[in-house]
């Protein structure tokens, strides 16, 4: 079982659309972080979170620690947002990562 | 300030030839950190490194896979006698401090990859 499960695993939205991405950990974590990676490009974090809430712009990401979950919701999406939205805990100790399996999001116009 | 930069972008190689994949981190950032995304799978940790020193390296094969981060110049996966298997997006990231950015709220920042193929 992976330490961090992502679902759905692939979405398909209409642009407007208010989407959301759901993350679960196992391990005890010192952070959480939301990546985005673009078809054959490159990884972008977006945030990083360690309790609450964070938003920046169109983009919102919450964590519930005490239920080891997290999501990521996009409002009124656009089709620039597609790409895959990755979950990824880093662990305890600060080493490392633990990363989902990503979320393939595509949003037709 | 640049980024985390990685090169070769994309480099092929045959069976049984070495591949050497570069990664230098943000100014600033002593802190690498290597993962390998395998086709239709998720990122894996490799290797975290210091500047001259390998921190924990658990995610790293035990055969033909080293890292190297040297007092000067790039960090350094170098990957002996490839196979196809090894074929694979390889991706570094940096940050300033380590697992004390964490909780002092700096994040990571990744390069955009080394895409290898083994033919």
């Amino acid at each position: 079982k992976n330490e961090v499960e992502q679902s759905p695993q692939n979405l398909t939205a209409q642009e407007g659309e208010f989407i959301t991405i759901n993350c679960s950990y196992s391990v005890g974590i010192s952070a959480l972080h939301w990546l985005q990676q673009h078809p054959g490009g490159g990884i972008v974090s977006l945030f990083m979170l360690s309790s609450g809430k964070k938003k920046h712009g169109r983009l919102i990401a919450t964590i519930n620690i005490q239920e080891k979950h997290s999501s990521l919701h996009i409002t009124a999406s656009h089709p620039r947002d597609s790409a895959v939205y990755i979950c990824a805990a880093w662990g305890p100790t600060g080493n490392q990562f633990y990363f989902g399996t990503g979320t393939s999001l595509t949003v037709i116009p | 300030n640049a980024g985390v930069m990685q090169n070769p972008r994309h480099l092929v190689r045959r069976r049984g030839q070495e591949a050497r994949l570069r990664c230098s981190p943000m100014k600033g950032h002593s802190h690498v950190y290597w993962y390998r995304q395998l086709p239709e799978e998720g990122l894996k940790f490799m290797v975290y490194l210091q500047k001259e020193n390998i921190i924990d390296e658990s995610g790293m094969p035990k055969e033909r896979f080293s890292a190297e981060f040297p007092k000067e110049g790039p960090s350094i996966l170098r990957i002996q006698q490839v196979v196809r298997g090894d074929s694979a997006a390889y991706f570094c990231a940096s940050s300033p401090l380590g697992d004390k950015s964490v909780y002092s709220g700096n994040t990571i920042y990744f390069g955009e990859g080394s895409w290898l193929t083994v033919v």
